[in-house]
This record gives structure tokens, C-alpha cells and sequence, in this order.
């Protein structure tokens, strides 16, 4: 059974930093494209940014480059997002979403369990 | 980057009856790598076609899509209550992956 247990949420001061986690079970990590996506409470889905099963591609979305950092360590199974310079308007539910398939391009069909972080003071 | 835009932005319907929930794009999808997921309050989205017309895994045959090019529709057939959901689409054949806004299906 596929899994992804998120963890590493709260509330963080504006201008501050944390580290989210997606610890993943259930299949061959290092094989999948993984990514992060955000969700305003009560707003849409917004795409944060991806990388490549072995670790050496990533993307980002505008509103997070330079601040944001993907990685992973397929030796642990784990899915990281490193948050730094962090605003009000970062204050979100944060998912680790895997695709259906291996391909750089595949829809996405296992969604950990959304984590929510809080910037304010 | 692709914008999705996704009317209506609202439907309150009655159980039995069809939605027809439209996906328009800025520009033509790539290879009509178009996806819909439903979200349902507290739960993360969930798949439930892909390349336009395409039904994952476990979805009932209640759920269709069509469309290509820019311009998409997710139907509902014979609505059940627990359909109640906010759905989305998404295009995933180029970054930055967008989604509309999301259309709200209230069943009556």
C-alpha cells in the first residue's frame, strides 16, 4: 500500500523558516518524480515545486523560488521542503503528492495527508 | 504559464440529475494532458480522470471527460449525494502545473 505521511507543520513567525517531511512507503521512492503542492484554507491548489526521483532536477513555481528548497533522501524514503524567508502569504496546507506513474509527465493519485502552515506574529 | 479558468463557479443540483462542470485554457493543453479531481471538505484531492477522457483507477463510470485543445468538460451523470465536492482541473504537460479555481457541486 502506498503511503505519505507528512509532518513538520505550524506556526512561524514572517521572515522565519521550517522544514516540512513526506516519509513515503509502499513503492520504489527513488523511482518517482515527487512534488509539493499548497492550498490557501478555504482557496485552490496552488503547484509549489518537484523533484526528480534521483534528486538532480528540480522546479519551482515563481512565487517560492529563492526561498524554497526541494530535496530528498532515497535512502530514508523521505521527501523534504525547506521554507526559509517565509510571508503571510505562505500560510497554507501544505501536500507531498506522488504521480500515477514514473514518467515526468503523469497525473498525480496518492496525496499525503496535508500539513498546514501558519506565518504570523 | 497556463491559466485554467472554470465555470460555473457554482452548481446546486438534485440527486439523479447531471453536472457539467467546463475547463477552459489560456492555451492549447499539451497533448490534452488535462486531469479533474475532486476535494471533498478536510481531504486531500483526489484523481479522478486524466489525459481529458481518461478514468483513474476506481472511479464509477458516472464521471466522463471530453475536450481537447483548450477546451474541457467534466461530466456527472446521475448524481449521488456523496458527489458533494469541490472539483478541479489541472494540465500537467508543462510547468509550471496549474489548476482552476475549482467549481463547487452542491447536491440539493
Amino acid at each position: 500500500e502506498v503511503r505519505l505521511v507528512q509532518s513538520g507543520g505550524g506556526l512561524v513567525q514572517p521572515g522565519g523558516s521550517l522544514r516540512l517531511s513526506c516519509a513515503v512507503s509502499g513503492f520504489t521512492f527513488s523511482s518517482y518524480w515527487m512534488h509539493w503542492v499548497r492550498q490557501v484554507p478555504g482557496k485552490g491548489l496552488e503547484w509549489v515545486s518537484r523533484i526528480s526521483g534521483d534528486g538532480t532536477g528540480t522546479n519551482y513555481a515563481d512565487s517560492v523560488k529563492g526561498r524554497f528548497t526541494i530535496s530528498r533522501d532515497n535512502a530514508k524514503s523521505t521527501l523534504y521542503m525547506q521554507m526559509s524567508s517565509l510571508r503571510a502569504e505562505d500560510t497554507a496546507v501544505y501536500y507531498c503528492v506522488r504521480g500515477v506513474t514514473m514518467a515526468t509527465v503523469t497525473p498525480w493519485n496518492f496525496w499525503g495527508q496535508g500539513t498546514l502552515v501558519t506565518v504570523s506574529s | 504559464e497556463i491559466v485554467l479558468t472554470q465555470s460555473p463557479g457554482a452548481l446546486s443540483l438534485s440527486p439523479g440529475e447531471r453536472a457539467t462542470l467546463s475547463c477552459r485554457a489560456s492555451q492549447s493543453v499539451i497533448s490534452n494532458y488535462l486531469a479533474w479531481y475532486q476535494q471533498k471538505p478536510g481531504q486531500a484531492p483526489r484523481l479522478l480522470i486524466y489525459g481529458a477522457s481518461s478514468r483513474a483507477t476506481g472511479i464509477p463510470d458516472r464521471f466522463s471527460g471530453s475536450g481537447s485543445g483548450t477546451d474541457f468538460t467534466l461530466t456527472i451523470s446521475r448524481l449521488d449525494p456523496k458527489d458533494s465536492a469541490v472539483y478541479y482541473c489541472q494540465q500537467y504537460g508543462s510547468s509550471p502545473w496549474t489548476f482552476g479555481q475549482g467549481t463547487k457541486v452542491e447536491i440539493k
